[in-house]
């Protein structure tokens, strides 16, 4: 039983398409995140939703959008791909502690390349 | 806000030899800490993690940290390494009153035979 699955795991897209990526778990927490990293491994926090309501927007461009439409999914959507969009997405979920940070599991990734 | 700091970015050891990667965190409460590795493709698994008590945790695949308050530090140590231990190793931070985990840059670990 995968805990946080995503799909795909794969996406070569062209610059300027729109493009969608899922994320599910199955652990009963209620936040999720979506994670960004680069080339050089780095890990960057994008967004985390706690029981479908944002609460973490990090100076992500807007043409990210995440929707939840429950505690158990969060998806990305991305308009107009740039070329420095190329890099590997995770999803992580957590279960909410009230104030303080806990455990974070982690989906497989999904390398996303722009050409 | 919390910062976590892996000062090296590539170790190679030999299989067999002893490990201990080093990390270093700014936290303005207590801390939680966190090891996570990743295997080439793969996501992120949690190798350990310190909430409070003892500060010598025990983790998976052999593997221990010792958090040292005095010093910032929360190093990842292995008696013994397999070549399967090849893999990039995140340390992070969390706590009371952030929203977020912070990680830092990687380990990259290579193992000679």
């Amino acid at each position: 039983d995968t805990a946080v699955s995503q799909t795909p795991k794969y996406l070569v897209t062209q610059m300027g398409n729109d493009k969608s990526i899922k994320c599910e778990q199955n652990l009963g927490h209620d936040t999720m995140y979506w994670y960004k990293q680069d080339s050089k491994k780095f890990l960057k926090i994008m967004f985390s939703y706690n029981n479908k309501e944002l609460i973490i927007n990090e100076t992500v461009p807007n043409r990210f959008s995440p929707k939840s439409p429950d505690k158990a999914h969060l998806n990305l959507h991305i308009n107009s791909l740039e070329l420095g969009d190329s890099a590997v997405y995770f999803c992580a979920s957590s279960q909410d502690r009230g104030g303080q940070t806990d455990t974070q599991y982690f989906g497989p990734g999904t390398r996303l390349t722009v050409l | 806000a919390q910062s976590v700091t892996q000062p090296d970015i590539h170790i190679t050891v030999s299989e067999g030899a002893s490990l201990e990667l080093r990390c270093n965190y700014s936290y303005g409460a207590t801390p939680y800490l966190f090891w996570y590795v990743q295997s080439p493709g793969q996501g992120l698994q949690l190798l350990l993690k310190y909430f409070s008590g003892d500060t010598l945790v025990q983790g998976i695949k052999g593997f221990e940290a010792e958090f040292k308050r005095s010093q910032s530090s929360f190093n990842l140590r292995k008696p013994s390494v397999h070549w399967s231990d090849a893999a990039e190793y995140f340390c992070a931070v969390g706590g009371w009153g952030a929203q977020k985990l912070v990680f830092g840059q990687g380990t990259r670990l290579t193992i000679n035979p």
